[in-house]
């Protein structure tokens, strides 16, 4: 059963407070992204990876930081100097970078108390 | 600089009707367009497709026109379900471009039973 994986669906966090999101993929794709939700609002690009060992910076990267150590994992840390941090956090995947095509994980919900 | 816009927040319709979603972009390198469906507290899902060689696919009920010389796209749903109502955004990607996928703010539709 191919999927994304996304763990936990909702996190909360103090202030100040390092978090980790998780993202797990068996599809096999090379690229994996990293989108931010907001009320209102559409997907923004925080960090995007086509390669293992490789990754670039989105639109709003500033306060995030990744890893792409293994083809199917690509863990989103949120750190504490990221302003703005409580949103709906996405991940998602496609074949490779030349495939538009994007399918999404469930999400994980992060609010910072 | 909002490069894809959808400018209706929210649109009703009557079960059995037709469902009009559009959006507008303003970037000539765009070339591939999709449609995804996102209800709350999930991740989006993929709906459909269209690559600027093409002013129209279809998929089932689901159909996209694209006007590449008014920089338009629209989602047809005919006949509209309730299961239907979500929150619909319009994506583009550009030639040359690394698989960055650029949101519209999504539009909700509601189907009435």
């Amino acid at each position: 059963d191919g999927g994304i994986t996304q763990s936990p669906k909702y996190l909360f966090r103090k202030e100040g407070q390092n978090v980790t999101l998780s993202c797990e993929q068996n599809l096999n794709h090379d690229a994996m992204y990293w989108y931010r939700q907001d009320p209102g609002q559409g997907l923004r690009l925080i960090y995007y990876s086509q390669i293992v060992n490789d990754f670039q910076k989105g639109d709003i990267a500033e306060g995030y930081s990744v890893s792409r150590e293994k083809k199917e994992s690509f863990p989103l840390t949120v750190t504490s100097a990221q302003k703005n941090p409580t949103a709906f956090y996405l991940c998602a995947s496609s074949i490779d970078r030349a495939t538009d095509t994007q399918y999404f994980g469930p999400g994980t919900r992060l609010t910072v108390l | 600089d909002q490069q894809v816009k959808q400018n209706s927040p929210s649109l009703s319709v009557q079960e059995g009707r037709i469902s009009i979603l559009n959006c507008d972009y303003t970037n000539s390198m765009f070339d591939y367009f999709l449609w995804y469906k996102k209800y709350p507290a999930e991740g989006p899902t993929f709906l459909i497709s269209i690559s600027s060689i093409k002013d129209k696919n279809e998929d089932g009920r689901f159909t996209v026109f694209l006007n590449k010389s008014a920089k338009h796209l629209s989602l047809h749903i005919v006949p509209s379900q309730p299961g239907d109502s979500a929150v619909y955004f319009c994506a583009a990607s550009g030639r040359g471009n690394t698989g960055k996928l650029i949101f519209g703010q999504g539009t909700t539709l509601q189907v009435k039973p």
